[in-house]
């Protein structure tokens, strides 16, 4: 079936630094990967996605690149900011069937900045 | 700004009872959804809907229901609560053409 890794469940990093949370995946397919972030008592809000093999995306400072020969998705940012600390979500969209539109998440990697 | 509100925000259960929490969307967006957050658990979906008068199982549907009953507004019900079901619950909209899910803020459950 369907399923996204996020390996690590905490990352802490001193500000400046450079930010990777790792992201994998499993499905049969169509594949359209996203990521969400959410803030301390805030909604998950869209931060990035991409369906196409290959291509760095970016956004906000932070950038991913679908790799669909390792199946990955990982988050990257050159340097961290107290700002960025929040709860990262990976997610898979299924496109079948009944499904259609639905999304499945990892689950979600905190990250804490500390100067 | 597409927007997706939730009622209550906080709500105190006591077990075996009833518990309907609220969903308003003003994006106009056909699905909508309902997923719970848990540490370490991320985001699980329990149910969603296409449009008014239907709904579908997501991954987790027991011991909920749920109700579209407009375009607007998706409750999610819980007939006999229990305390497994203390969590933070999030209601989203979307639509697959967009590429993009809608969060609302939360609503956070607590069942004694």
């Amino acid at each position: 079936g369907d399923s996204v890794t996020q390996t690590e469940g905490l990352v802490t990093l001193t500000e400046g630094l450079p930010v990777m949370l790792n992201c994998t995946y499993q499905t049969a397919y169509s594949t359209f990967l996203f990521w969400y972030v959410q803030h301390l008592n805030e909604a998950p809000k869209l931060l990035l996605k991409s369906s196409t093999d290959n291509k760095r995306t970016e956004h906000q400072g932070f950038h991913a690149t679908l790799h669909k020969s390792s199946s990955s998705f990982h988050l990257q940012k050159s340097s961290a900011q107290l700002s960025d600390s929040a709860l990262y979500y990976c997610a898979l969209r299924i496109d079948r069937g009944s499904a259609l539109g639905r999304l499945h998440f990892g689950a979600g990697t905190q990250l804490i900045v500390i100067p | 700004e597409a927007a997706v509100t939730q009622s209550p925000r906080n709500k105190v259960a006591v077990t075996g009872g009833k518990v309907t929490l609220s969903c308003n969307q003003t994006n106009n967006h056909n699905n909508m959804y309902w997923y719970r957050q848990d540490t370490g658990h991320g985001l699980r979906l329990i149910h969603y809907s296409y449009g008014a008068g239907s709904t579908e199982k997501g991954d987790i549907p027991d011991g909920y229901k749920a109700s579209r009953p407009s375009q607007e507004n998706f409750s999610l019900i819980l007939e006999l609560a229990t305390p497994s079901q203390t969590s933070v619950y999030f209601c989203a909209s979307g639509d697959p053409d967009i590429y993009e899910q809608y969060f609302g803020p939360g609503t956070r459950l607590t069942v004694l």
